[in-house]
């Protein structure tokens, strides 16, 4: 079946650690996107990637870092230097340029402790 | 505005309808969205509605596009207890997508 992947569903870090989220489509989409979710606010764009080995920030990239070397694999990684990490994160998938629906996985809640 | 707005909170009593509103920001936004999301789950995409159009109808969901105001509204018809959740508006403009804080929907029995 064809859908987008998050792992781990819950993450535990010690503050002063980067830890790396991981998000894979198998759906041959070209974009690819992590939000962040807070409580009360809305999804927040970190960083999108249109195609394989580019990406641009989005308004929150700040202490985030992301690669894509592969179309099917956009990781995320939390750096020690985002200041409030803890947050729920999705990853998204479309296809580039035609607006279609996007389709995300289940998310990663990320706790910092 | 620069930021897609929605009414945070939204109570109704089970078989009543429901009507979600919200307000988005890029009249050459060509998709609008309405994504539920419930306790522990990514988001699911309810409907959609290209920007050509009035009205949508999707079983007990209908969501109307009124682009001169750019407001966007879905109703739930005879809202069950499994529709209680968080509901966001997005917009798609050139692939980028903006979403709404979220209407969090309470349905009682």
């Amino acid at each position: 079946d064809g859908g987008i992947t998050q792992s781990p569903k819950y993450l535990f870090r010690k503050e002063g650690q980067n830890v790396t989220l991981s998000c894979e489509q198998n759906l041959n989409h070209d974009a690819m996107y992590w939000y962040r979710q807070d409580p009360g606010q809305g999804l927040r764009l970190i960083y999108y990637s249109q195609i394989v080995n580019d990406f641009q920030k989005g308004d929150i990239a700040e202490g985030y870092s992301v690669s894509r070397e592969k179309k099917e694999s956009f990781p995320l990684t939390v750096t020690s230097a985002q200041k409030n990490p803890t947050a729920f994160y999705l990853c998204a998938s479309s296809l580039r340029g035609e607006d279609t629906e996007a389709f995300f996985g289940q998310g990663t809640r990320l706790t910092v402790v | 505005g620069e930021d897609v707005e929605q009414s945070l909170f939204l109570s109704v009593r089970e078989g009543d309808s429901s009507v979600i509103n919200c307000t988005y920001t890029d009249s050459s936004s060509t998709y609008l969205y309405w994504y539920k999301q419930e306790p522990g789950a990514g988001l699911q995409l309810l409907t959609y509605i290209f920007s050509n159009m009035d009205m949508k109808q999707d079983q007990r969901l209908t969501v109307l596009l009124n682009k001169k105001d750019k407001h966007l509204s879905l109703r739930i018809a005879d809202t069950q207890t499994g529709d209680s959740a968080i509901y966001f508006c997005a917009e798609s403009i050139q692939g980028d997508m903006r979403f709404g804080a979220g209407t969090r929907l309470t349905v009682k029995p």
